[in-house]
């Protein structure tokens, strides 16, 4: 079975900096996608950057980027020019293309700072 | 608006008692799930639907019952058997379609607290 670790319960940064969340998932599949989420107080779970597994090329959406390291099994979220909007937990996820059964990580708790 | 509601956001039940928690869809998506979460820890899958009238346990599925009769509606109840309830269910769909296993949208949640 599909295992996805974080490793950093907690992490801060100061506002306008940037910031790197680590993820690492275990598979011996070739075909997957990988998928970060933000849950912010709210609760609200909110898709935040997805990357197909056969796409060399890192995923980018505004301030948000991948660092995709298929053989290394490693997935980091960056965070750019950091917001206090940006204050949540983060979910790394993975989801095989057999099937929908997407496994998440425990999760990264963000905090940022003015 | 398309999108996930799940009712109500809080719920109160006392120890024995069988509680149904709502999920409706209105996104067209074939595929929906549910998902525990406690603090410190991520989500755990409890069912999930890939389409109408069928359903498969996921990791966590004793002591909870599912049924998909409609397409938009996947609603979960949480048992007596069920040891330790209290926790935040998450409802989430996609589209299921096995050329686009795309991200899975999240209702707002439902908080259960058995006492």
């Amino acid at each position: 079975a599909q295992t996805v670790t974080q490793s950093q319960p907690e992490m801060s940064v100061q506002e306008a900096e940037t910031v790197t969340l680590s993820c690492t998932y275990d598979t011996s599949e070739n075909n997957y996608y990988l998928f970060w989420y933000k849950q912010p107080p709210s609760r609200q779970m909110i898709l935040v950057i997805r990357q197909e597994a056969y796409k060399q090329q890192n995923a980018t959406e505004n301030r948000f980027s991948v660092n995709f390291q298929k053989a290394a099994k490693s997935f980091s979220l960056k965070i750019s020019d950091s917001q206090l909007g940006d204050t949540a937990m983060y979910f790394c996820a993975f989801m095989s293309y057999n099937n929908n059964d997407m496994r998440f990580g425990a999760g990264t708790r963000l905090t940022v700072k003015p | 608006d398309g999108g996930i509601t799940q009712s109500p956001k809080y719920l109160f039940r006392k120890e024995g008692q069988n509680v149904t928690l709502s999920c409706e869809q209105n996104l067209n998506h074939d595929a929906m799930y549910w998902y525990r979460q406690d603090p410190g820890q991520g989500l755990r899958l409890i069912y999930y639907s890939q389409i109408v009238n069928d359903f498969q346990k996921g990791d966590i599925a004793e002591g909870y019952s599912v049924s998909r009769e409609k397409k938009e509606s996947f609603p979960l109840t949480v048992t007596s058997a069920q040891k330790n309830p209290t926790a935040f269910y998450l409802c989430a769909s996609s589209t299921g379609n096995s050329h686009l296993r795309y991200e899975q949208y999240f209702g707002p949640g439902t908080r259960l607290t058995v006492t």
